[in-house]
């Protein structure tokens, strides 16, 4: 079975801390994609990021990094002193065969 | 903008009413979804279009009825919903089999009083 656990439901900081979101899933696929969104209060699915099972390298963009680890089945996004902006409903999502199984969500919150 | 419009952003409607939400991309995309989204609980995924076909239902009532005319519109009809229907009903599009994932509209937040 195919499943995303984001155990942390919410996270709360202090602006311009840092904070790490942690994602954990499962498959049996050989093939297979990983997604990070973040939806503000306004609604909308923001696309973050698209990681390939078959690439393991880390990637930073800006403020944003992420560590995909296959040994522990982990694919984490760090923010690097958060902003208020930041605040926001993130989701990490798996992709394989023609199934997208999204996490249920952490909600963070930055406090100004 | 997102590439994915939903209309309309906020609806109210009474639960003997019928109403429509509708999704459209221009993202050249040949996928299109339904996911519903309430209070924490994870996204579920309603209904499925590949190329116009409806290729996946997961269970959901009759009372939401979708259609799809053509590959840049989707519609979502409902009617006699309950309280518990009450949700944000995103819309997805994507290339075929999503690989490189989806682009979603800012959704249609449904009060069912």
């Amino acid at each position: 079975a195919q499943k995303v656990t984001q155990a942390q439901t919410e996270i709360s900081v202090v602006e311009k801390e840092d904070v790490t979101l942690d994602c954990v899933y499962e498959t049996r696929d050989t093939t297979y994609y990983l997604f990070w969104y973040k939806q503000p209060p306004s609604g909308e699915l923001v696309f973050l990021i698209r990681r390939n099972s078959f690439d393991e390298q880390n990637e930073i963009s800006g403020r944003y990094s992420w560590n995909f680890q296959k040994s522990t089945s982990s694919f984490n996004f760090t923010i690097t002193a958060s902003q208020v902006v930041d605040s926001a409903v993130y989701f990490c999502a798996l992709i394989t065969g023609n199934q997208f199984y999204f996490g249920t969500g952490t909600s963070l919150t930055v406090i100004p | 903008e997102t590439g994915v419009t939903q209309t309309p952003r906020h609806l109210v409607m009474g639960m003997t009413n019928k109403k429509s939400l509708k999704c459209e991309q221009h993202l050249g995309h040949n996928a299109m979804y339904w996911y519903k989204q309430s209070a924490k609980k994870p996204l579920e995924l309603m209904f499925v279009y590949n190329f116009k076909e409806q290729t996946e239902n997961n269970s959901v009532p009759s009372r939401f009825s979708p259609e799809c005319p053509n590959s840049s519109h989707l519609f979502l009809h409902l009617h006699t919903l309950q309280p518990e229907d009450s949700a944000l009903y995103l819309c997805a599009s994507s290339q075929e089999r999503g690989w490189s994932g989806y682009t979603f509209g800012s959704g249609t937040r449904l009060t069912v009083v």
